[in-house]
């Protein structure tokens, strides 16, 4: 069965600071994988998505994710923190042939000034 | 487009009480799907349903039932509320593939005392 882990639940940085979410990924062949963010009291919006084409993803709001097979990861950065940017970020995955997505337990991105 | 709109956006419900929980979509989306979130256990998906009148259950389906008379409509039931089901449901939507954009209404905050 493919699953998601999300390391650290809570990651604080600073405004203007290095953004790095991990995920990885346990699934028998590459998956398909996803990255949402949750602003408070909404539902979910996709940020990207990693489809088998480019390992290198970017996606809104500057954020980008690297597919790496070898580590089984698809962490998200973006070069500098915004305060608009706290939220919370679910990585979601789903094997080839599925039609549903699995998703980690997310990780709340705290930006102090 | 309204997108997806889920009604009611609070709800408070006595144990073994029923009611259901409503999604539409405007987007024409053959794939919808109920999550609900709990706090550090990330999403969970609940029934999904790749085209009106089919349904299959996902990770969590027991209490709940679900049916897709319309591509616009998908309302989730629950047949005796339970303390347990005490969450925030999402319903999503998305055209077909796994790897289309997948839409979130805002949720609805369910309270089961």
């Amino acid at each position: 069965a493919q699953s998601v882990t999300q390391l650290g639940s809570h990651v604080s940085v600073s405004e203007g600071a290095l953004v790095l979410l991990r995920c990885n990924y346990s699934s028998s062949v590459p998956p398909y994988l996803f990255w949402y963010v949750q602003y408070p009291n909404q539902g979910l919006q996709l940020l990207l998505k990693y489809t088998s084409a480019a390992t290198l993803v970017k996606g809104i709001n500057g954020f980008e994710a690297e597919f790496k097979k070898s580590e089984t990861s698809f962490h998200l950065t973006k070069p500098s923190a915004h305060m608009s940017d706290a939220a919370e970020y679910f990585c979601a995955v789903s094997p080839p042939g599925y039609s549903t997505l699995t998703f980690g337990k997310g990780t709340m991105l705290l930006v102090s000034p | 487009n309204a997108g997806v709109t889920q009604t009611p956006k609070f709800q408070v419900l006595k144990t073994g009480q029923s009611m259901t929980l409503q999604c539409a979509q405007d987007m024409n989306h053959e794939y919808m799907s109920w999550y609900r979130q709990d706090p550090g256990m990330g999403l969970r998906l609940i029934h999904y349903s790749v085209g009106a009148g089919i349904t299959d259950q996902g990770e969590v389906p027991n209490g709940y039932n679900v049916s897709r008379s319309t591509t616009e409509d998908f309302p989730l039931r629950l047949l005796s509320a339970a303390p347990s089901q005490t969450s925030v449901y999402f319903c999503a939507s998305r055209r077909d593939r796994v790897t289309d954009t997948q839409y979130f209404g805002p949720g609805t905050r369910l309270t089961v005392l």
